[in-house]
């Protein structure tokens, strides 16, 4: 079965500078997709970036790019310029061939003013 | 466009009622939805996956008599909780998706609280 691992449970950023939130998954499939998603208060699931497998160029999106690393299994997300409003509980997660979605546990992101 | 739209938003019940969940595709036809189910500060956990047409499929450990699902159509899925008890208070959220290449679309989840 896969699973999705982050083992950052609380993360605090200074507001304008850099922060990694890391993520590692385990799966025996070749072909999958990698999400990260934004939580923020108000509950609202919100897709940050994605990134398929068969691609090995990093997905990026405006202020946040990830770092895949297929062979380690590893799937960072960083946010660059931090702002207040990217304060929120922040989940990985894998998608395979069965059209789930699995989650990790989740990492709260403190912005500092 | 891909929106969900989940209500109702947050629904208060005696224990020993049932409550019914929307979910619904706006903007597009969902042939599957996913019924997710979140405690405070935890993550999401599938519950299930619907399936337009046919019967839903349920994660171990989840009780499809309790939490009968519905896919009557390609924009509708319904949650009923039946005989509800305190600890089936929860968060729960769907999710829909146009197709994995778009991402995965959530409604904006209900607050179950029953008393």
């Amino acid at each position: 079965a896969q699973t999705v691992t982050q083992s950052q449970p609380e993360m605090s950023v200074q507001e304008a500078e850099t922060v990694t939130l890391s993520c590692t998954y385990d799966t025996s499939e070749s072909d999958y997709y990698l999400f990260w998603y934004k939580q923020p208060p108000s509950r609202q699931m919100i897709l940050v970036i994605r990134q398929e497998a068969y691609k090995q160029q990093n997905a990026t999106e405006n202020r946040f790019s990830v770092n895949f690393q297929k062979a380690a299994k590893s799937f960072s997300l960083k946010i660059s310029d931090s702002q207040l409003g990217d304060a929120a509980m922040y989940f990985c997660a894998y998608r395979g061939s069965d059209d789930k979605i699995i989650f990790g546990k989740g990492t709260r992101l403190h912005i500092l003013p | 466009g891909a929106v969900v739209s989940q209500h109702p938003s947050w629904v208060i019940c005696k224990s020993g009622t049932s409550v019914k969940i929307e979910c619904r595709s706006l903007d597009f036809q969902a042939t599957t939805m996913f019924w997710y189910r979140q405690f405070p500060k935890q993550s999401l956990m599938l519950m299930a996956t619907s399936n337009e047409g046919s019967k839903a499929t349920y994660e171990q450990g989840v009780e499809k008599d309790k939490f009968l699902i519905n896919h009557a159509s390609l924009t509708l899925s319904t949650l009923t909780v039946t005989s509800a008890h305190p600890e089936d208070s929860s968060f729960y959220i769907c999710s829909a998706t146009l197709g994995v290449s778009y991402g995965y679309t959530f409604g904006s989840g209900t607050r179950l609280t029953v008393v």
